[in-house]
Formats: C-alpha cells, sequence, structure tokens
C-alpha cells in the first residue's frame, strides 16, 4: 500500500486568493492524480502529475487555473489559482502503486472553502 | 469519456440486512472495475474490484456481480452492519485497457441502522 498526506487538511480563502496543495507520498509511485470532490458529490479527475513534464489535465480544467508541479515521485503540489467561491471542494491527491493492480491510493484530501 | 450511472442515491438498511448498489456503465471495451469506500473525512479507499471474465467475486461480505450483456455491476453487501455506513463509489477505466485514470459515479450514500 501507499500511505498518503497532504497538507493543508482544511482551509478559507480568500476570493482571489491562490492556495497550494502539497501531497507526500511514503514511496515512489510512477503515476500522481489530483481529484476534485465537491460537496456531497462524487470525484472529479482534474489531472495526471508527470515528474519531469507538465502535467495532463482533463477536460474543463486549464494549467492558468490549476497549476501543477512534480519534483519528483515522491512529491506533488497543486495551485488553485484565483480562486472563487466555486472553487470551494475537496481536492484530493492519488497515487497508483502498482499499474498492475489498477488500485488507486488516495490521500484523506484537503477541504478548501472560498469566501 | 467513459460515463457510469449509479444508483441509488442514498440507501438506509437495517443491521443484517443486504445491501445493494447497481452500477451501469457504456463501452464494453472497458475491462476493470472498481467499488471505493468513502468515510467521512476520509479518502476513497478501494473495497473490491471485478474483471470481465468473471461474473462475480466475493470477498468477506462483499460481493460484485457483473452482467457484461447489460453493460452492469452490482455491488452486494451481506449482513450490513453500523460500520458499513459510508459512500460507495462505482468506477471504470477512462480508456481501453488502462485502470490508472477512472471516472466514477454519482456515489450512494449507505446508512445501516440498528
Amino acid at each position: 500500500s501507499a500511505v498518503i498526506s497532504q497538507k493543508p487538511s482544511r482551509d478559507i480563502c480568500q476570493r482571489g486568493t491562490s492556495l497550494t496543495i502539497q501531497c507526500q507520498v511514503d514511496s515512489q509511485v510512477t503515476m500522481m492524480f489530483w481529484y476534485r470532490q465537491q460537496p456531497g458529490q462524487s470525484l472529479t479527475l482534474i489531472a495526471t502529475a508527470n515528474q519531469g513534464s507538465e502535467a495532463t489535465y482533463e477536460s474543463g480544467f486549464v494549467i492558468d487555473k490549476f497549476p501543477i508541479s512534480r519534483p519528483n515521485l515522491t512529491f506533488s503540489t497543486l495551485t488553485v489559482s484565483n480562486m472563487s467561491p466555486e472553487d470551494s471542494s475537496i481536492y484530493l491527491c492519488s497515487v497508483l502503486h502498482h499499474p498492475n493492480t489498477g488500485e488507486l491510493f488516495f490521500g484523506e484530501g484537503s477541504r478548501l472553502t472560498v469566501l | 469519456q467513459q460515463q457510469v450511472k449509479q444508483s441509488p442515491q442514498s440507501l438506509i438498511v437495517q443491521k443484517g440486512g443486504i445491501s445493494i448498489i447497481n452500477c451501469a456503465y457504456e463501452n464494453t471495451a472497458f475491462d476493470y472495475f472498481p467499488w471505493y469506500q468513502q468515510f467521512p473525512g476520509k479518502g476513497p479507499a478501494l473495497l473490491i474490484a471485478i474483471r470481465p471474465d468473471v461474473s462475480e467475486k466475493k470477498e468477506g461480505r462483499f460481493t460484485i456481480s457483473f452482467n457484461k450483456s447489460a453493460k452492469q455491476f452490482s455491488l452486494h453487501i451481506m449482513d450490513s452492519q453500523p460500520g458499513d455506513s459510508a459512500t460507495y463509489f462505482c468506477a471504470a477505466p477512462c480508456l481501453p485497457y488502462d485502470a490508472s485514470k477512472l471516472t466514477f459515479g454519482t456515489g450512494t450514500r449507505l446508512q445501516v441502522t440498528l
């Protein structure tokens, strides 16, 4: 299994500001992902964080709004830029520890509230 | 992108009863169908998964039934317990033969009462 730590666990931010969420994994992993879970809703994939290259974004998500870094095989950050109340969500880091199993491990999430 | 339709949205079951959650998917080229369990304040965790070469997989009180022709799969929780109260998500791969990126159903909030 993989143990994933996310910081911050929660934050309250003002409209127009930016927040960076950190994700640390206890082992090297090839694939890391960022998901968004709006209150009471399902999980939506934002992007795949690629080590050493730009992240791959899903439809509806852009780099200017959600810049992602992946400096090594155990760490990634997601920034939510120029926040609005619509960005209030739980942001979840996820890793694929063993590609053959297909099992995703998730962090506990970062609950963001934008006022 | 693969769509996954999940029902019901919420479910209340008495302790000892059977909980049944259903999912329907679109594309038969996909080959991996997991269920995730999420407790409040926690990230989702893999509960059980199935590949379409079998029609059923059982792990303890949890069973996945898979109907390839109907493009449906369901989760059965036998002898439901209060500790099973959580939100359950079905999922399917976004791309064929690539289980790394998943699209999730809308979730079912299960409450098991005493």
